[in-house]
Order: C-alpha cells, then sequence, then structure tokens
C-alpha cells in the first residue's frame, strides 16, 4: 500500500522567511496530493492540493510541486507569518471519483511550523 | 469547518467503559471518516462509508466499532476503552464527486485512564 515520508518534523523560521515542507510517496499510482494546516485545538484544513496531471500550484503565498518521477511533493510557503503557525500534513491517495476505495487519504505524519516574529 | 461538528468535544473515561463518539454534518456529503491522531503519528484511518449501508474498516479498526445512523450522522464507539486509545479524534466527509477532498471536524480528545 502507500506510505507518504514528510520532512522536516519540525520547521522554525523568522518572520518573512521561506519555509519548505517535502514529502515522498511510494506507490507510482497515486494521483492527487493535497496538504492540509492543523492550528492549536482545530481540525485540518485543506489549503492546497495537486493533481498529478501538473507540475506546480499557486495560491498567493503558498505553492506546491510535484515531481512525479522521483515521486516526490513539497509545500512553499513565502513571506510567512506569524499565523502559518501551525502543523502541516501532507497527504496521497489514488484518485476516482466513483466507487471502491479510492479517495482515501493516507497522510505524513505532520511538520510543525513555528515563525518567529 | 463548522459544517462538520463532533460531540463530546473532550472526554475522560476509565479503562473498560463503553464510549460512543458523534459526529453529524450538514455539508450534504454521502461520505464519512473517523481518523485517530497521535503525535508524531499523523493521521490513520479508522472507518470510512460510503452511504447509510455502507461500512468499510480502515488501516486501524481494531477495538473501534462504528455506526452509519443516517447520510448526516456517523458514530465511533470504543467497546472496551484501553488507556493506548487515548488520542485526538476526527471526523471527516467528502463528496463522492470530488471523494480526495475531506473536510475534517474540530475533533474529539479522548482520555482513558
Amino acid at each position: 500500500g502507500e506510505n507518504v515520508e514528510q520532512h522536516p518534523s519540525t520547521l522554525s523560521v523568522q518572520e518573512g522567511d521561506s519555509a519548505v515542507i517535502k514529502c515522498t510517496y511510494s506507490d507510482s499510482a497515486s494521483n492527487y496530493f493535497p496538504w492540509y494546516k492543523q492550528e492549536l485545538g482545530k481540525g485540518p484544513q485543506l489549503i492546497i492540493d495537486i493533481r498529478s496531471n501538473v507540475g506546480e500550484k499557486k495560491d498567493q503565498r503558498i505553492a506546491v510541486t510535484l515531481n512525479k518521477t522521483a515521486k516526490h511533493f513539497s509545500l512553499h510557503i513565502t513571506e510567512t507569518q506569524p499565523e502559518d503557525s501551525a502543523v502541516y500534513f501532507c497527504a496521497a491517495s489514488m484518485s476516482q471519483n466513483y466507487g471502491g476505495s479510492q479517495g482515501n487519504l493516507i497522510f505524513g505524519k505532520g511538520t510543525k511550523l513555528s515563525v518567529k516574529p | 469547518d463548522a459544517d462538520v461538528t463532533q460531540t463530546p468535544r473532550n472526554r475522560i473515561t476509565k479503562t473498560g467503559k463503553r464510549i460512543m463518539l458523534e459526529c453529524s454534518q450538514t455539508k450534504g456529503h454521502d461520505r464519512m471518516y473517523w481518523y485517530r491522531q497521535d503525535p508524531g503519528l499523523g493521521l490513520r484511518l479508522i472507518y470510512y462509508s460510503f452511504d447509510v449501508k455502507d461500512i468499510n474498516k480502515g488501516e486501524i479498526s481494531d477495538g473501534y466499532s462504528v455506526s452509519r445512523q443516517a447520510q448526516a450522522k456517523f458514530s465511533l464507539s470504543l467497546e472496551s476503552a484501553i488507556p493506548n486509545q487515548t488520542a485526538l479524534y476526527f471526523c471527516a466527509t467528502s463528496d463522492r464527486r470530488r471523494a480526495d477532498t475531506q473536510y475534517f471536524g474540530p475533533g474529539t480528545r479522548l482520555t482513558v485512564l
């Protein structure tokens, strides 16, 4: 089955710097890669996702890149702010819209990001 | 996400007790999931349901059972709680047309003494 490795487990940056979190996956059939942000005391929230038919996706200060050959994908946060401090999870799935178990997400173990003012 | 609610938010119980955690959603989604979160281990799938008549085991179903009482309600039970079931539990939902986009509830912190 799919296995997702996430690094680093903790990351501390100065406000305004960039942060990068990397994940690798094992199943080449995986084709959907979301990133979730979990703030203290809350459930994970989807912040950005990418499908295997594209190599990069951006949303304001957040971007995700995907390298299918190497089976890894990364989250990039630019101009970090204190409110970016949270735990970030990557995940992978073999996306299929109808039926079966496809669509179940396999999560990485999380990265605790701290942004120092 | 306020559309997915979980009760209780916190629960302390003793070894051997039966516990039920409840999840309700107003998103109209057909799929619902229960996850467990432990420090350093990420989120692991316990059970999932594609509709009221469909229940499936996830990665770590031993010691747990579920009930899908209606499309909007999905309950997780611990028949006889043990201390290593102390964890954060999250319910999530998704729509079958975009099954991989999941929306999480706020979580239940369960402590088993």
